[in-house]
């Protein structure tokens, strides 16, 4: 079954460091998705990508960070410079448009930043 | 805005049967999901069901939907110490495309 890979899996940084979280989604997929998990919180969307442009964004995703697709496999979060509070586990999501029932997200397995 | 919201943490014994329970505020739903997330794993669906739709069995998994209630749950029968997660209730609104999240369910089952 076609996955959502997500690299590395932890990330340990200093605050005021900018790390780069990387995504490989599904091919064929249309969609992309950045989604966080502060410990201890819900699930919470970052932002979506279409056609090489955000479509949507939440408040947390402010100028600090961005988002790329640089190529035709990868996609990238980039955090400019860490704070404290961006210590989380961030997931990527990608998904088909309208092809099937469920809209069809799949989510990869996550990297945990931990910002020091 | 939405909101999503489930109870924190659910006990049962293996053979027993599961229901975690979630509250949305959104009535423009269209669809409406079931995650589980191991430790250290990732989301991953479960189930979903339609707005239009009250009920949907997938093997052990039944979900309710009671759309007045603004009421969703999902029942696993002869629940496993596999079973053992965190169950995420989530939804999409009509107008948009991004899943809105409650808080988790944790469920433990003892053998």
């Amino acid at each position: 079954e076609p996955e959502v890979t997500q690299t590395p899996s932890h990330q340990v940084t200093q605050m005021g460091q900018e790390v780069i979280l990387r995504c490989v989604p599904i091919s064929n997929h249309l969609y992309f998705y950045w989604y966080r998990q502060i410990l201890g919180q819900k699930v919470e969307f970052l932002v979506s990508f279409y056609n090489n442009e955000i479509s949507e964004k939440s408040e947390i995703f402010d100028d600090q960070f961005s988002v790329e697709r640089p190529d035709g496999s990868n996609f990238t979060l980039k955090i400019r410079s860490t704070k404290l509070e961006d210590s989380a586990m961030y997931f990527c999501a990608s998904r088909q448009w309208g092809t099937s029932t469920n809209y069809g997200y799949t989510f990869g397995s996550g990297t945990r930043l931990t910002v020091v | 805005g939405e909101d999503v919201e489930q109870s924190l943490f659910l006990s049962v014994r293996e053979g027993d049967s599961s229901v975690i329970n979630c509250t949305y505020t959104d009535s423009s739903s269209t669809y409406l999901y079931w995650y589980k997330q191991e430790p250290g794993a990732g989301l991953q669906l479960l189930t979903y069901i339609f707005s239009n739709m009250d009920m949907k069995q997938d093997q052990r998994l039944t979900v309710l939907l009671n759309k007045k209630d603004k009421h969703l749950s999902l029942r696993i029968a002869d629940t496993q110490t596999g079973d053992s997660a965190i169950y995420f209730c989530a939804e999409i609104p009509n107008a948009g495309n991004m899943l809105t999240f409650g808080g988790g369910t944790r469920l433990m089952v003892k053998p």
